[in-house]
């Protein structure tokens, strides 16, 4: 069974640095799917980033990259020119795709860390 | 703008009584997850389907909770009878079908159903 973990329950950031969130995931599969999903006061779940196994790549969105280390069972995720509106509580999520059904799998998540970017 | 919706977006309830939050996917989405987050547990899978069929629901207690998608545009989640433990917020999120090595590979998450059991 796949599990996800992020060893970080909370952090902080003043407005403008740097930040790097941590997560390590286990599993026996080569094809799959890391996440990392902000979680607002509001509740709402929202994409930041995707990372397919396969790339060796580190992907990147605007102020959020990733660093992907598959060897390791690494996905950290850094938020540059960390904003106020960055607050939010931050999963870290695994997904094993179903090729034969072409369909997703359901996404196994870690804790969760919960950032708080201060002015 | 599509996007999943959920109904209701918070429900109150006495213990024993029968709670049901429906859910609409994305029009196209081939699969849909119902997943609940608590404070101890975190964001947890409950069910899912793909293609309207039940593909896994091996994270729903059986004796109470059932999970259905009666047609292509709503999921329900009941749960009969309600226990203060289930008092939770509950998502509904849905995928396109996967495209091997590129496509949008993601779920798209509803805003949640908060439940409080009384």
């Amino acid at each position: 069974a796949q599990t996800v973990t992020q060893s970080q329950p909370e952090m902080s950031v003043q407005e403008a640095e740097t930040v790097t969130l941590s997560c390590t995931y286990d599993t026996s599969e080569s094809n799959y799917y890391l996440f990392w999903y902000k979680q607002p006061p509001s509740r709402q779940m929202i994409l930041v980033i995707r990372q397919e196994a396969y790339k060796q790549q580190n992907a990147t969105e605007n102020r959020f990259s990733v660093n992907f280390q598959k060897a390791a069972k690494s996905f950290s995720l850094k938020i540059s020119d960390s904003q106020l509106g960055d607050t939010a509580m931050y999963f870290c999520a695994f997904m094993k795709p179903h090729l034969r059904g072409g369909s997703q799998g359901n996404l196994i998540f870690g804790k969760g860390t919960k950032l708080s970017v201060k002015p | 703008d599509a996007r999943v919706t959920q109904t209701p977006r918070h429900k109150v309830t006495e213990m024993g009584q029968e709670v049901t939050m429906r859910c609409q996917p994305i029009l196209g989405h081939n699969t849909v997850f119902w997943y609940r987050q608590t404070m101890m547990q975190g964001l947890e899978l409950l069910a899912y389907f793909r293609n309207r069929a039940p593909l896994d629901d091996s994270g729903m207690p059986k004796d109470r909770f059932s999970a259905e998608m009666p047609d292509a545009t709503l999921a329900t989640l009941k749960i009969q009878p309600s226990e203060p433990r289930d008092s939770a917020v509950y998502f509904c999120a849905s995928g396109p079908r996967l495209f091997f090595r590129g496509g949008h590979n993601e779920q798209f998450f509803g805003p949640g159903t908060r439940l409080t059991v009384l």
